[in-house]
């Protein structure tokens, strides 16, 4: 039983136009939610996290924004560049405190110059 | 100032047979976690050591176990390897009481078990 979803396994953006990664969650006691970065070869990189005390997160040219109803939250990546091509990972935990982050499947962004 | 280090970056096994990896903190962390990545699917947590011992676990069989040393490494071991262990295993450091995004990770272990 997946607790939390990345249903696109990838996404294709035109560089400087807006990337929007979805992810859903289905376990209500979720209440911390972050987005990592991984490039090939290398470990998952944190980039941006929020509490389920808001609803939008901004970090320069990435936010993240938070639907407690609809259970689900999505990364805007603006403008998006060709760096920015990495698998992007959903993750979920029960408290800010917690080393037990559920994770989805990822979701593989290409920046086309 | 060194990351997450993590030895070896690739090994080969056969099934039935033991395996034992090894990671290094992140200079000034005292916690580590453990995370199997298997091909296509994100990372899923293992368990968690601090102060040497293990503090949380996922929904791993006890053929996974780990240690954590006096000086913060870690290892992890898996017992009577299966196929299906074949997987990308992931180190996380941190210092604990700091929030999530203070987990930092190694590039992995690479594991294939034929």
């Amino acid at each position: 039983d997946q607790q939390v979803k990345q249903n696109s396994p990838s996404l294709s953006v035109q560089e400087g136009r807006i990337s929007i990664l979805n992810c859903d969650y289905t376990n209500s006691m979720f209440d911390y939610f972050l987005w990592y970065k991984k490039y090939p070869a290398e470990g998952p990189t944190f980039l941006i996290s929020i509490s389920s005390i808001k609803d939008k997160n901004e970090d320069g040219r990435f936010t993240v924004f938070l639907n407690k109803s609809a259970k689900h939250l999505s990364l805007h990546i603006v403008p998006s560049q060709p760096g920015d091509s990495a698998v992007y990972f959903c993750a979920a935990s029960v408290g800010a405190g917690s080393y037990q982050l559920t994770f989805g499947k990822g979701t593989k962004l290409s920046v086309i110059p | 100032d060194a990351g997450v280090t993590q030895s070896p970056t690739h090994l080969i096994k056969t099934r039935g047979q033991q395996v034992t990896l090894r990671c290094s903190p992140k200079s000034g962390h005292d916690t580590v976690s453990w995370y199997q990545q298997a091909l296509g699917q994100g990372p899923q947590f293992i368990f968690q050591y601090y102060e040497e011992e293990e503090r949380q676990r996922g929904n791993f069989p006890d053929r996974f176990s780990g240690h954590q040393f006096p000086n913060y490494s870690s290892e992890l071991n898996v017992n009577a390897l299966l196929l299906g262990d074949s997987a990308l295993y992931l180190c996380a450091s941190s210092f604990r009481g700091l929030a999530n995004e203070k987990l930092f990770f190694g590039s992995g272990t690479q594991l294939s078990v034929l």
